[in-house]
């Protein structure tokens, strides 16, 4: 299974609110988890089960989709919410990962 | 706290040979099903290896079928990736990272990693 992100590269303000898409190559049901990661550091977890706020993330971060579509939402970004975006499915083996996508302070 | 922190990443020669770990503690290790995924240098993430929480289950992804070997030791709370002929494209950071429980059916997501251990393959 391919996920495709996109955009691959998002340039945007704080206060901003940005979305990230990701498509599967074929329907993954809601197996589908989001990561942050920042340079230098391990990816951290978002979302699981495409929208399911992992503990401790900040309630700006939504997921939504099923099927073959999903979204990453940031509602009113914050300095530190500047990273690398990816998504991955879970639904069978291999696992596989978005290729990310990277968003930059404008 | 959970905690896994991988080593044994060094510089190795093309066609060598390689054992990385990953020490984990602050829960109950044999619970839990665990995984490797490593990420090239400026490149994204690749899932590798997963290995049941018994270590009776395993799977690969297709380029490193028959070089990798993942394992566990229960008793030690360790994870292990043995890597035999490795090529360039090896080269990347390799971390482990925590997966379902075993009484769970279902793979949701990797919820703890590791910092990492380097792996640069070159002659």
């Amino acid at each position: 299974i391919q996920l495709t992100q996109s955009p691959s590269f998002l340039s945007a303000s704080v206060g901003d609110s940005v979305t990230i898409t990701c498509r599967a190559s074929q329907g993954i049901s809601t197996f589908l988890a989001w990561y942050q990661q920042i340079p230098g550091k391990a990816p951290k977890l978002l979302i699981s089960d495409a929208s399911t706020l992992h503990s401790g993330v900040p309630s700006r971060f939504s997921g939504s989709g099923s099927g073959t579509q999903f979204t990453l939402t940031i509602s009113s970004l914050q300095p530190e919410d500047f990273a690398t975006f990816y998504c991955q499915h879970l639904y069978n083996y291999p696992i596989t990962f978005g290729q990310g996508t990277r968003l930059e302070i404008k | 706290e959970v905690q896994l922190v991988e080593s044994g990443g060094t510089l190795v020669q093309p066609g060598g040979s390689l054992k990385l770990s990953c020490a984990a503690s602050g829960f109950t290790f044999s619970d839990f099903d665990m995984n490797w995924v490593r990420q090239a240098p400026g490149k994204g993430l690749q899932w590798i290896s997963y290995i049941s929480s018994s270590g009776t289950v395993t799977y690969y992804t297709d380029s490193v079928k028959g070089r990798f070997t993942i394992s566990r030791d229960n008793a030690e709370n360790s994870l292990y990736l043995q890597m035999n002929g490795l090529t360039d494209e090896d080269t990347a950071l390799y971390y482990c990272a925590r997966d379902k429980p075993r009484w769970q059916q279902q793979h949701w997501f990797f919820d703890f990693w590791g910092r990492g251990t380097p792996v640069t393959v070159s002659s």
